[in-house]
């Protein structure tokens, strides 16, 4: 079944360490996005990408990175420079067209030690 | 980015019709209106979309008002498994999208 995986379901880190968030789509959508959900409240905005080799900054993009370098992957490394990295991750993906809805992961647990 | 309005929460009895409100009012003439939901600990799951006319689904309806400033999603018998957070999102080709905090739904059995 095409789908999109997010992995691992937790992860740990220790503060100084960057750490990286997996996102594998199957559906052959060209956009790709990575929001950030903290307890009780929305999905902010990260960063998303239209496009391979092409990406934009969302909302709250400071002390994150991300890469587009295959159509099914869009990775997201947490840096030490993210202050408050604890939140739970979710990555989407979409087809083209104004009609097509967001298809999301099962989400990335990450907390720090 | 179209800004909405939802109710922070709202209760329902089993087996019993919920009308889920909307108000967006800055949504722009190509945005479709497309609903979520997101159960604990998952990631948002679509439930329905639309542009101009009511649509429904196995899942559930959408109803659109004529000037397109708000709408409403319908779930015509409630369930312990429709208690979730239902989100509802103008948008429209590769624009970002913003989610707000959206409406708890708790299901009485």
């Amino acid at each position: 079944d095409g789908g999109i995986t997010q992995s691992p379901k937790y992860l740990f880190r220790k503060e100084g360490q960057n750490v990286t968030l997996s996102c594998e789509q199957n559906l052959n959508h060209d956009a790709m996005y990575w929001y950030r959900q903290d307890p009780g409240q929305g999905l902010r905005l990260i960063y998303y990408s239209q496009i391979v080799n092409d990406f934009q900054k969302g909302d709250i993009a400071e002390g994150y990175s991300v890469s587009r370098e295959k159509k099914e992957s869009f990775p997201l490394t947490v840096t030490s420079a993210q202050k408050n990295p604890t939140a739970f991750y979710l990555c989407a993906s979409r087809q083209p067209g104004y009609n097509q809805p967001q298809h999301f992961g099962d989400g990335t647990r990450l907390s720090i030690l | 980015d179209a800004k909405t309005t939802q109710p922070n929460s709202m209760e329902s009895n089993e087996e019993e019709p919920v009308h889920l409100p909307c108000n967006h009012s800055t949504i722009s003439g190509t945005d479709y209106i497309h609903w979520y939901r997101q159960l604990p600990s998952q990631g948002p799951e679509y439930v329905i979309h639309g542009l101009t006319s009511n649509v429904n689904n196995r899942m559930a309806s959408l109803a659109i008002a004529e000037d397109r400033k708000s709408s409403t999603l319908i779930l015509h018998r409630a369930t312990l498994r429709d208690a979730a957070v239902y989100y509802c999102i103008p948008e429209g080709g590769y624009q970002k999208v913003t989610f707000g905090t959206g409406t708890k739904l708790q299901v009485i059995p």
